[in-house]
């Protein structure tokens, strides 16, 4: 199992650009969850899928952002256009509802800096 | 809504010192409770969990009960290490209403000295 994974593991890009980050979950998990970090808001959910459905987006901070889960093994986050404020590090996990443990597992992360 | 506190950090012991770090929690329903660790650059992991109220989740020496009459899930463990260095993050999950999004709490810091 090679667990939940993130692409890429850093990225830099100059105000105005589009920024595209990508998620690969857990084979069978039907929850995929996105996440950012900062120091001053901590960990703050952005949006969650179930069977590549989105069910609460209401954490994206605005227009700027958008996600999707065109299939059950990929989904992106999307930034356009991108702010210095949008720097974070950016986290996708992912779990499966039925059976036991209700383990959520996190990626590695993206950590993202806006210019 | 749901909300979990956590005690401000950093947190500074010496090596083999007794640990706890204090987690209180609000939720509508029966939330699962759950600490993360992060090390410096890496994601979350998770420590333990526990399921329904007087369970104990235990992993690599950390223990923390799940006390639904004061709504806590402190996490401690008996004997530190430096390895143990890292940020901590409380979480819940309300799985009866169906909203499994995990709910953090701000984050405690343990910095462990030789």
């Amino acid at each position: 199992d090679a667990g939940v994974i993130q692409s890429p593991r850093h990225e830099v890009t100059e105000m105005g650009q589009e920024v595209t980050l990508r998620c690969k979950p857990i084979s069978g998990h039907d929850y995929l969850f996105w996440y950012r970090q900062t120091m001053m808001r901590g960990l703050e959910l952005l949006i969650y899928f179930n069977n590549n459905v989105p069910i609460d987006d209401s954490g994206m901070p605005e227009d700027r952002f958008s996600a999707k889960m065109p299939n059950a093994s990929f989904s992106t986050l999307k930034i356009q256009p991108s702010e210095p404020r949008d720097s974070a590090v950016y986290f996708c996990a992912s779990i499966r509802s039925l059976g036991t443990g209700y383990g959520y597992t996190f990626g590695s992360g993206t950590r993202l800096t806006v210019v | 809504g749901n909300s979990v506190t956590q005690m401000e950090g950093p947190v500074t012991l010496s090596e083999e010192a007794f640990l706890t770090i204090n987690c209180t929690y609000t939720a509508t329903g029966y939330p699962s409770l759950f600490w993360y660790v992060q090390y410096p650059g890496e994601g979350l992991q998770l420590l333990l969990k526990a399921t329904k109220a007087d369970d104990k989740g235990s992993n690599k020496g950390f223990e923390a009960t799940y006390r639904k009459e004061t709504t806590s899930f402190h996490l401690e463990k008996g004997s530190v290490q430096v390895s143990d260095s890292a940020v901590y993050f409380c979480a819940l999950a309300d799985m009866d209403t169906g909203r499994r999004a995990l709910t953090f709490g701000s984050g405690t810091r343990l910095q462990v000295q030789p």
